[in-house]
């Protein structure tokens, strides 16, 4: 069966310090991968998505990247973290073709002080 | 995409059905309604999906209007579990790399 691991769970970061956070899928392979956030009290903002190694699509213009290392790892970054980058980061996959059913991970809460 | 609209919260007993409304009157033909929910402090789970025909599942019913401009997502007995956010979307199959956009949803709060 399919998983989908995302770490770290939480994290306390200062402003202007890198992030990463990391996402891995298993028991799938070639899956679109997608990363979304949520602010507190707002619904899910998607950010990037991927349909393969390396191929990154951007949803809105910010201070954070994606990268795709490997088929099944999706990688959120920021080289420099603001305030407003504070929220709850979701991880999903789904198959490349068929229904849009997604499946997401546990997320990760980010608080930047 | 189309765009659903949901009551922003709605109350429930434990052990009593709930029948969770979305409107979605822009819905073209080949959109699927997909529902997710979202416990406290958790990624969405998805719940259901359809297209015209009612579909059961073992968490919820959905039920499609004839003019497919609304559905109901039914919860046949509530449970304190089933408190949460749950969301009402609309996608076509399989089309745009299968962004759903997710809006605010109506929370569910079940009581004992």
């Amino acid at each position: 069966s399919q998983t989908i691991h995302q770490w770290p769970a939480t994290l306390v970061q200062p402003v202007g310090s890198p992030l990463s956070l990391e996402c891995t899928v298993e028991g799938t392979s070639n899956p679109n991968l997608y990363w979304y956030r949520q602010a507190a009290g707002r619904g899910l903002q998607l950010l990037f998505y991927s349909v393969g190694i390396g191929q990154i699509s951007s949803e809105v213009p910010q201070n954070l990247s994606a990268s795709r290392p490997q088929d099944r790892q999706f990688i959120l970054s920021s080289k420099k973290l603001l305030l407003s980058d504070s929220g709850f980061y979701l991880c999903a996959w789904r198959r490349l073709r068929g229904a849009n059913v997604l499946t997401f991970g546990a997320g990760s809460r980010l608080t930047v002080l | 995409d189309a765009k659903t609209t949901q009551p922003n919260s709605m109350e429930s007993n434990e052990e009593e059905p709930v029948h969770l409304p979305c409107n979605h009157s822009t819905i073209s033909g080949t959109d699927y309604i997909h529902w997710y929910r979202q416990l406290p402090s958790q990624g969405p789970e998805y719940v259901i999906h359809g297209l015209t025909s009612n579909v059961n599942n073992r968490m919820a019913s959905l039920a499609i209007a004839e003019d497919r401009k609304s559905s109901t997502l039914i919860l046949h007995r509530a449970t304190l579990r089933d408190a949460a956010v749950y969301y009402c979307i609309l996608k076509p199959y399989g089309g745009s790399q299968g962004n759903l956009i997710f809006g605010k949803g109506t929370k569910l709060s079940v009581k004992p």
